[in-house]
């Protein structure tokens, strides 16, 4: 199993541009979650989803729309970047109830210059 | 908000040796995780204790959990340079859907 794929693992974007981060799992979780992690702030939620068509905020929910129309996928889109968007980006999945652990993707680093 | 903060922000070891992290929490949980996170790499699921246990292992992992005082401690014995990483621990509510709020992470750092 690839567990939770991320991609793509780099990206510049100049401010006001738009792009999606793909996440995709294999595991059949129902849980899916987006965080960002920034030096010294450890990691915040962004959106999650606790199965196919529903999604909720997180802690930092501004600038970000997600959409789980499938068990698999989960993808973040960034409406009109901005530099405060310059991050590493975190999607990881779970079982429902969360009790096994969380599994993480490797990373997007973003930067929005 | 951050709901777990760590401590130490950073600890630096000999090999062999054993090392203890702490995290202070502020809301009641469902359970609390410890994660380990490699320079620039996902987090990785160590181990996990329900709110209704004190005391769980795992190898070499040593956590407990005391809810009344709403902290946790990451024991790693005999320390390996491969153990090197920033560890996290996160907190699952017990209201809700199942989301993970995170601390900021100690940084461990052993050398040989």
């Amino acid at each position: 199993n690839a567990g939770v794929t991320q991609t793509p693992k780099f990206q510049v974007l100049k401010t006001g541009q738009s792009m999606t981060l793909q996440c995709a799992q294999d595991m059949n979780h129902e849980y899916m979650s987006w965080y960002r992690q920034d030096p010294g702030m450890g990691l915040r939620l962004i959106h999650y989803s606790v199965g196919a068509g529903i999604t909720d905020q997180g802690e930092v929910p501004n600038g970000y729309n997600v959409s789980r129309s499938t068990t698999e996928d989960f993808p973040l889109r960034l409406l009109s970047a901005a530099p405060s968007q310059t991050s590493v980006y975190f999607c990881a999945s779970s079982r429902q109830g969360g009790m096994g652990g969380y599994t993480f993707g490797s990373g997007t680093r973003l930067t929005v210059v | 908000s951050q709901q777990g903060e760590e401590d130490p922000q950073a600890l630096s070891i000999q090999e062999g040796e054993n090392a203890t992290m702490n995290c202070s929490y502020k809301t009641s949980i469902n359970n609390l995780q410890w994660y380990r996170q490699n320079s620039g790499r996902g987090l990785v699921h160590l181990i996990l204790i329900r709110s209704n246990e004190r005391e769980k292992h795992s190898g070499r992992l040593r956590v407990t959990l005391d809810t009344s005082k709403k902290s946790s401690s990451l024991l790693i014995t005999a320390s390996r340079a491969a153990d090197t990483a920033s560890y996290f621990c996160a907190t699952e509510g017990n209201s809700g859907y199942s989301t993970l709020t995170f601390g900021k992470g100690t940084m461990l750092l052993v050398s040989p």
